[in-house]
């Protein structure tokens, strides 16, 4: 089975901050890697699919790169919207998630 | 609009079992890659299990022979139907849509999720 890390598992930052999570895999899985954003109560949503693609309606402050083992998922400017937890997502399985919080 | 509705969760004993639904609207479930997804209360997401277009169904190993994906085309829904239940399975349980891309499916539509809880 391919193992996922992902870190930090939690951050705080301060509104117009740069935050970055990584996910790691244990082998090279392409560009098969996703990323979810889930607020307190409610259904994940999709924001990166494919490593890199942004999906529709997602702003632009939200990005995804990397491929075969290492993947970064990086908001540019944190807005208190953003607080939420993040999960990666290779093939079926999710990462543990990663929870940001304003500072 | 796409619209995905759970409904079937409650309270089990474990050992129990009970079935879990989720209405479609929008698209075609039998067309798509559907999926359940589980979240115990404070915890991460985990996948539990897949059925293809195609008919080809996949499980966690957590769930493996306990739970059943299934779907009824007449209806547009995707089923779970869950036996042995065990308090490990506690959780808001997801339907969610595959969309096709190049790389893998990322899951571009959820349901609002129905919780499980299993407790004597």
């Amino acid at each position: 089975d391919i193992q996922m890390t992902q870190s930090p598992s939690s951050l705080s930052a301060s509104v117009g901050d740069r935050v970055t999570i990584t996910c790691q895999a244990s082998q090279d899985i392409s560009n098969y890697l996703n990323w979810y954003q889930q607020k307190p109560g409610k259904a994940p949503k999709l924001l990166i699919y494919d490593a890199s693609n942004l999906e529709t309606g997602v702003p632009s402050r939200f990005s995804g790169s990397g491929s075969g083992t290492d993947f970064t998922f990086t908001i540019s400017s944190l807005q208190p919207e953003d607080i939420a937890t993040y999960y990666c997502q290779q093939y079926w399985t999710f990462g543990p998630g990663t929870k940001v919080d304003i500072k | 609009e796409v619209q995905l509705v759970e409904s079937g969760g409650g309270l089990v004993q474990p050992g129990g079992s009970l079935r879990l639904s989720c209405a479609a609207s929008g698209f075609t479930v039998s067309s798509n890659y559907m999926s359940w997804v589980r979240q115990a209360p404070g915890k991460g997401l985990e996948w539990v299990s897949v059925i293809y277009s195609g008919g080809s169904t996949y499980y966690a190993d957590s769930v493996k022979g306990r739970f059943t994906i299934s779907r009824d085309n007449s209806k547009n829904t995707l089923y779970l139907q869950m036996n042995s239940l065990r308090a490990e399975d506690t959780a808001v349980y997801y339907c969610a849509r595959a969309k096709y891309s190049s790389g893998w499916y990322p899951f571009d539509y959820w349901g609002q999720g129905t919780l499980v809880t299993v407790s004597s």
